[in-house]
């Protein structure tokens, strides 16, 4: 099974910080790296996504950051608010995905 | 209405009883997949399905079976529910183009074993 490993499970931060999610990949064959966000009762939703030809992708106050030679990408929220608090997952695949474990994320006002 | 749609939302059931979770689409997708959610292990596939005569296993396919009705509509037996069953199930979406790898998830039914 390959997998996807991702840090930390947990994180708290002061609202305007950038809390930084981290993932790590094995397959070198996987050619597309999506974050999903997911709030508490509803189901995991796309925020952004990054293939390998790419070092970077902004969306908003949203960042991924690749780095194919490392097989990691990570995700960077700007100025955080308490509205990003939920729990986000980093993926790895194609058209078949490998999700990582999670990291629920709170933003204190 | 919800572009993918789960029923039930929650649902308590005795060990060793028969349960089915049923989901059902709009977007048109080919390919329907099961996942399961537990705290600190993401989500982890049980079954997944490219077209109506397709069915494969996921990572954890032990336990649960599935039937792919039509091309909308794919539901995720146990047929002997077991405690440690207890968890978030989500069914989710794709297109088959290479351009649209992203999942549409549902919003999930909590399922509670005693």
């Amino acid at each position: 099974q390959q997998q996807v490993k991702q840090s930390p499970q947990s994180l708290i931060v002061q609202k305007g910080g950038i809390p930084i999610i981290n993932c790590a990949y094995e397959n070198t064959a996987f050619d597309y790296f999506p974050w999903y966000q997911q709030f508490p009762g509803k189901g995991p939703a796309l925020l952004i996504a990054i293939r390998p030809d790419v070092s970077e992708k902004k969306e908003g106050r949203f960042t991924i950051s690749f780095n194919k030679s490392a097989k990691q990408f990570s995700l960077h929220i700007m100025d955080s608010q308490p509205g990003d608090s939920a729990t986000y997952f980093c993926a790895a695949g194609g058209w078949m995905l490998t999700f990582g474990g999670g990291t629920r994320l709170m933003v204190k006002p | 209405d919800a572009d993918v749609t789960q029923t039930p939302r929650n649902r308590i059931t005795k060990t060793g009883k028969r349960i089915m979770l049923e989901c059902s689409q709009t977007k048109g997708h080919d390919r329907m997949y099961w996942y399961r959610q537990d705290p600190g292990l993401g989500l982890r596939l049980i079954y997944y399905s490219f077209d109506v005569k397709d069915i494969n296993k996921g990572e954890i396919s032990d336990g649960y079976s599935v039937s792919r009705q039509a091309q909308a509509k794919f539901s995720l037996s146990l047929e002997s529910a077991i405690p440690n069953q207890t968890a978030l199930y989500f069914c989710a979406t794709s297109g088959a183009d290479t351009a649209n790898y992203g999942y549409t998830f549902g919003s999930g039914t909590r399922l509670t074993v005693v």
